[in-house]
């Protein structure tokens, strides 16, 4: 069965660094993973999505990387600025890839 | 265009009451599902829809009832509500499975039983 840990729980950074967010999956038979970002009170928006083919993935700031056979991700995110504050989550295929499993998200805060 | 959306956003009912939360979909894809996201912010799936048929039905109690008229729309029906049944609930699509295509999620419904 599908397990899904994000650490930390919360990060705060003053704006500027560098950083990055860690992920990791128990089941590595997978054949993407997807990073989200929920702001407080609105939905999920779709960051990256990694095929298990690929090692990154690049959008803007924000770089993901995947090692299936360790069972990691990261989501690297450069140079932050307050408006990158958000939950971010991650999720992976569960049994059969019939639906996504979340992590419990790390909440950013980058102040100015 | 939105392409996933919920209604209502917001929803507020009395315990034992029955509600229904719409949601649709404009992607043309073939699956949808629901999710339920706790107090402490954790996502859990409940349902999985592939061409209006069911794929996963999650440890959730018979009281919620998703129904598929067709694969753009998947609305979820609760009987008989419970305090601890208020939490946010998410809709999301997908092309095919969560296998290898993304998924988008709807702006949620926060429902509160009082």
């Amino acid at each position: 069965k599908q397990e899904v840990t994000q650490i930390p729980a919360a990060l705060s950074v003053p704006e500027g660094e560098n950083l990055v967010l860690n992920c990791s999956f128990t089941d590595s038979a997978i054949y993407n993973l997807q990073w989200f970002r929920q702001d407080p009170g609105k939905g999920l928006t779709s960051l990256l999505l990694i095929q298990s083919s690929q090692r990154e993935q690049t959008s803007g700031r924000l770089n993901a990387s995947l090692d299936k056979s360790s069972g990691r991700s990261t989501l690297y995110i450069a140079a932050s600025q307050p408006g990158d504050s958000a939950t971010y989550l991650c999720a992976a295929p569960g049994q059969a890839g019939t639906a996504l499993i979340f992590g419990k998200g790390t909440t950013l805060s980058v102040s100015s | 265009d939105t392409a996933v959306s919920q209604t209502p956003k917001y929803l507020v009912t009395q315990m034992g009451n029955d509600k229904s939360i719409k949601c649709e979909q404009n992607l043309g894809h073939d699956t949808m599902y629901w999710y339920k996201q706790d107090s402490k912010k954790f996502l859990k799936i409940m349902f999985s829809y592939n061409n209006k048929e069911l794929i996963i039905n999650e440890t959730v109690p018979n009281r919620f009832s998703p129904k598929s008229p067709d694969k753009a729309h998947l609305n979820l029906h609760i009987n008989s509500l419970e305090l601890g049944d208020s939490a946010v609930y998410f809709c999301a699509s997908s092309q095919e499975s969560a296998l290898n295509t993304e998924a988008f999620f709807g702006q949620g419904t926060r429902l509160t039983v009082v």
